[in-house]
């Protein structure tokens, strides 16, 4: 099974700054790599797939970039609506997917 | 548009089980693999099953392997999971949703095992 870590677990941050999490992967997923979004009480929302290609509707400032087995997500200028928690997510297994433990940005 | 919609709470006891419906909408349900997806409380996401909704084949992730079963009811166009020999750690939204190069997920289903 591949196994997902992110970090930080928790990024406290500002409006307006600068946000970039980071998800390794116990061996390469070459880029079967997405992000989601979770806020509470809501279902996880899809921002990146193929690790660096944005959903459709999601803005600008979400990007993100890796391979094999190192990832990055980076929000250019928080938003209030950013905080929230973050999820990598492996589909190089597809069907037989994994999630990371999620990295938390708050205020 | 694409509607994935899950049965109400639940609560069991111990050593039950419990079965979640999933009924999809707005697209032909044999397109898109469903998977099922839990999120105990205040922790993170963690992948069960994926039922092929064409040929009703199933991937069961290890964990699971032995007390979860997905069906489809294709005449309703919905989905089922089935978890049985439930115990606390079970306690959990689950959610059902299509993770395959289009991305929906159902509003989740919350299970109270107490």
């Amino acid at each position: 099974e591949i196994v997902l870590t992110q970090s930080p677990a928790t990024l406290s941050l500002s409006l307006g700054e600068r946000a970039t999490l980071s998800c390794r992967a116990s061996q390469s997923v070459e880029t079967f790599l997405a992000w989601y979004q979770q806020k509470p009480g809501q279902a996880p929302r899809l921002l990146i797939y193929d690790a660096s290609y944005r959903a459709t509707g999601i803005p600008a400032r979400f990007s993100g970039s890796g391979s094999g087995t190192d990832f990055t997500l980076t929000i250019s200028s928080l938003e209030p609506e950013d905080f929230a928690v973050y999820y990598c997510h492996q589909r190089i297994n597809w069907p037989k997917f994994t999630f990371g433990p999620g990295t938390k940005i708050d205020l | 548009q694409v509607q994935l919609v899950q049965s109400g709470p639940e609560v069991k006891k111990p050593g039950a089980s419990v079965k979640v419906s999933c009924k999809a909408s707005g697209y032909t349900f044999s397109t898109y693999g469903l998977s099922w997806v839990r999120q105990a409380p205040g922790q993170g996401l963690e992948w069960m099953a994926w039922i092929n909704t064409h040929s009703g084949g199933t991937k069961y992730a290890q964990n699971f392997q032995d007390r979860v079963a997905v069906t489809t009811d294709t005449s309703t166009n919905t989905a089922y999971m089935e978890l049985k020999n439930l115990g606390s750690d079970d306690t959990a939204v689950y959610y059902c949703a299509i993770i395959e190069g289009v991305d929906f997920w159902g509003q989740g289903t919350l299970v109270t095992v107490s």
